[in-house]
């Protein structure tokens, strides 16, 4: 069965330091992957989405970046993190477009 | 642009009282159409789809949905709830054509179970 992972689980971050958030899905090949924050009462926003290996799209130009460095791997990041990117990060992955979407643990961000 | 309404912020429900989440949709053609669940400072669990065909469709613990095109809706319903099923919910659906493009999400429901 397919599963998917994130970490860290929470995290406690200074304004202008880097980020760096992990998602990995295993027991499936070439899923599409997504990342979406979740801010206190404003619903799930999506962030970036991956076809596949090297492949983001942007849905929200932002200060964070997306890579996909391996097929089941999605990571999250910012090289100077602001206020207002404090929330919940969720990764989630499907089999292709308006497919289920399958979603991670999440990782609450904190940004001091 | 596609939207998804969730019209309640909060319901208050007693424990073995009937529930109706309601649910609008903003697209013109036929949508795939998602319930999830979300517990506190968890990710979302699935509670049911549709994608074409009956349009009443049965989930997990016990929910169910009605696509109903003529209202643009898509209401999930329980018919007694459980103290459990304190959680927040959201609808959300997807574009039906070409890309990969992201669920667009409501809101979401906060669900209170009163004992």
């Amino acid at each position: 069965s397919q599963t998917i992972h994130q970490w860290p689980a929470t995290l406690v971050q200074p304004v202008g330091s880097p980020l760096s958030l992990e998602c990995t899905v295993e027991g499936t090949s070439n899923p599409n992957l997504y990342w979406y924050r979740q801010a206190a009462g404003r619903g799930l926003q999506l962030l970036f989405y991956s076809v596949g290996i090297g492949q983001i799209s942007s849905e929200v130009p932002q200060n964070l970046s997306a890579s996909r460095p391996q097929d089941r791997q999605f990571i999250l990041s910012s090289k100077k993190l602001l206020l207002s990117d404090s929330g919940f990060y969720l990764c989630a992955w499907s089999n292709g477009r308006g497919e289920t979407q399958y979603f991670g643990p999440g990782t609450r961000l904190l940004v001091l | 642009a596609q939207s998804v309404t969730q019209p309640d912020i909060h319901i208050t429900v007693s424990e073995g009282a009937s529930l109706e989440l309601r649910c609008n949709y903003s697209y013109g053609a036929t949508p795939y159409l998602f319930w999830y669940v979300q517990s506190p400072g968890q990710g979302l669990q699935l509670l049911l789809k549709y994608f074409s065909g009956d349009t009443l469709v049965q989930g997990i613990k016990g929910f169910e949905a009605e696509f109903k095109r003529s209202q643009s809706s898509f209401n999930l319903r329980k018919p007694s709830v459980h103290w459990s099923d304190a959680a927040e919910y959201f609808c959300a659906h997807a574009y039906s054509g070409g890309g990969a493009d992201g669920l667009t999400f409501g809101k979401g429901t906060h669900l209170i179970i009163q004992p």
